[in-house]
């Protein structure tokens, strides 16, 4: 696609379930993030795909969090058990291996709310 | 660890007139400074970087920033606002010796020009 684009736009949950997040990075693109934005926040760093090497999960907040990613593709954000807490915009990024910030595109996000 | 303050929520400002959007941050060793964008249903995007070198930075859109070591600043600047540039900005920082997904971003300003 022409942009990183990320599903679903908005997501309702009630505390307690599970909710599975999809990033699509523009491709060729083999490196990925996913950030967290709280109201009232900055973008938190989560984690981090590039190629095939293990991924940086330095910024996931718990187990409750985990991300995979299908070689250089689909990334899915997953969320167990949620809590009213995870309520943010879940911001997906992508670029190539050498991108800098000037190369890094972003998505529109998801928005979850847990109720 | 390092930050970034933005210290005003929204800034308003007329159509013509010059634009400041006010961003200091905090980090060991000299810092990697980015402006990012996101107007309305789209993606952060890149505005503008200082990595070394001349101070003023130009970017995209006609916006400039000015690298200020002593104040630890780098506030966003334009000559003229237009009606267009009504969005909501942030300012990201890292230090050299970190990779991109290191990066800490600000809480956001949002711009409204009036007409």
């Amino acid at each position: 696609g022409a942009g990183v684009s990320q599903s679903p736009s908005n997501k309702v949950t009630e505390k307690g379930k599970d909710v599975e997040l999809r990033c699509d990075p523009i491709s060729g693109h083999t490196a990925l993030y996913w950030y967290r934005q709280r109201l009232g926040q900055g973008l938190e760093f989560l984690i981090y795909f590039q190629g095939n090497s293990a991924p940086d999960k330095s910024g996931l907040p718990s187990d409750r969090f985990s991300a995979e990613r299908t070689g250089e593709s689909v990334s899915t954000l997953t969320i167990q058990r949620t809590q009213q807490e995870d309520s943010a915009v879940y911001l997906c990024a992508s670029s190539l291996p050498t991108g800098g910030p000037s190369a890094t595109f972003f998505g529109q996000g998801t928005r979850l709310t847990v109720v | 660890a390092q930050s970034v303050a933005q210290p005003e929520d929204q800034v308003n400002v007329a159509e013509g007139n010059p634009l400041t959007v006010k961003c200091t941050y905090s980090v060991s060793g000299n810092p990697y400074l980015f402006w990012y964008v996101q107007y309305p249903n789209r993606g952060l995007q890149f505005l503008l970087k200082y990595i070394t070198g001349d101070n003023l930075v130009k970017g995209s859109y006609g916006f400039e920033a000015e690298f200020n070591k002593s104040q630890t600043s780098f506030h966003l600047k334009k000559p003229s606002a237009l009606v267009s540039d009504s969005a909501l900005y942030f300012c990201a920082v890292r230090d050299k010796t970190g990779g991109y997904q290191k990066v800490t971003f600000g809480i956001g300003t949002k711009l409204q020009v009036i007409p």
